[in-house]
């Protein structure tokens, strides 16, 4: 049984870095079938997907247009799990964040992590 | 970018009715869309994925239908549990995209 467990401080301030991490039990981070993800959900954004990271003989990254130019997700294959970083914060950013497993095979978002709020606010 | 309607944005039922919630993509998917539902404190739950396929343990009385723009989520009869917020989700392409929801709340 596959399960995700967040990480991650519920506070940042403004300008600062937003740091989760996921940590996964029951699957690989390097598993070639399914890609690791970030979703975030907000009352005036709804559901947003982020960006995720995949391995198919070597890491690779897909981001959302929106958050481009300040997102990076890593993996960890010595802990198996994987990390968002969001630069530059701000109050736009405050959102309830979620990892999520997304299989390739059957082309859905099938096991979710248990969500951390995260509030941007000095 | 495709962009995802439903409709309608909520409804109110009564236990063992019948319940249907329709999902719009702004461009052909083919049968790449799935369903999540959401209690408060949550995270989404999958319910069916491309289309209609019924994820495993989710009640049989969920059933989806649908392909290319039009799509359905039917609950044949409410159940108390199911008074939720209810998702659809494209996965044709990157960026995936969510519908705006549907909450489903007792009449």
């Amino acid at each position: 049984q596959v399960q995700l467990q967040q990480s991650g401080p519920g506070l940042v301030k403004p300008s600062q870095t937003l740091s989760l991490t996921c940590a996964i039990s029951g699957d690989s981070v390097s598993s070639n079938s399914v890609a690791w993800n970030w979703i975030r959900q907000s009352p005036s954004r709804g559901l947003e997907w982020l960006g995720r990271t995949f391995y198919k003989s070597k890491f690779y990254n897909d981001y959302a247009v929106s958050v481009r130019s300040r997102i990076t997700i890593n993996p960890d294959t010595s802990k198996n799990q994987f990390s968002l970083q969001l630069n530059s914060v701000t109050p736009e950013d405050t959102a309830v964040y979620y990892c999520v497993r997304y299989s390739f095979s059957i082309r859905t978002m099938d096991v979710w992590g248990q969500g951390t709020t995260v509030t941007v606010s000095s | 970018d495709i962009q995802m309607t439903q409709s309608p944005s909520s409804l109110s039922a009564s236990v063992g009715d019948r319940v249907t919630i329709t999902c719009r993509a702004s461009q052909s998917i083919s049968s790449y869309l799935n369903w999540y539902q959401q209690k408060p404190g949550k995270a989404p739950k999958l319910l069916i994925y491309t289309a209609s396929s019924l994820q495993s343990g989710v009640p049989s009385r969920f059933s989806g239908s649908g392909s290319g723009t039009d799509f359905t989520l039917t609950i044949s009869s409410l159940q108390p549990e199911d008074f939720a917020t209810y998702y659809c989700q494209q996965s044709y392409s990157i960026p995936f995209t969510f519908g705006p929801g549907t909450k489903v709340d007792i009449k």
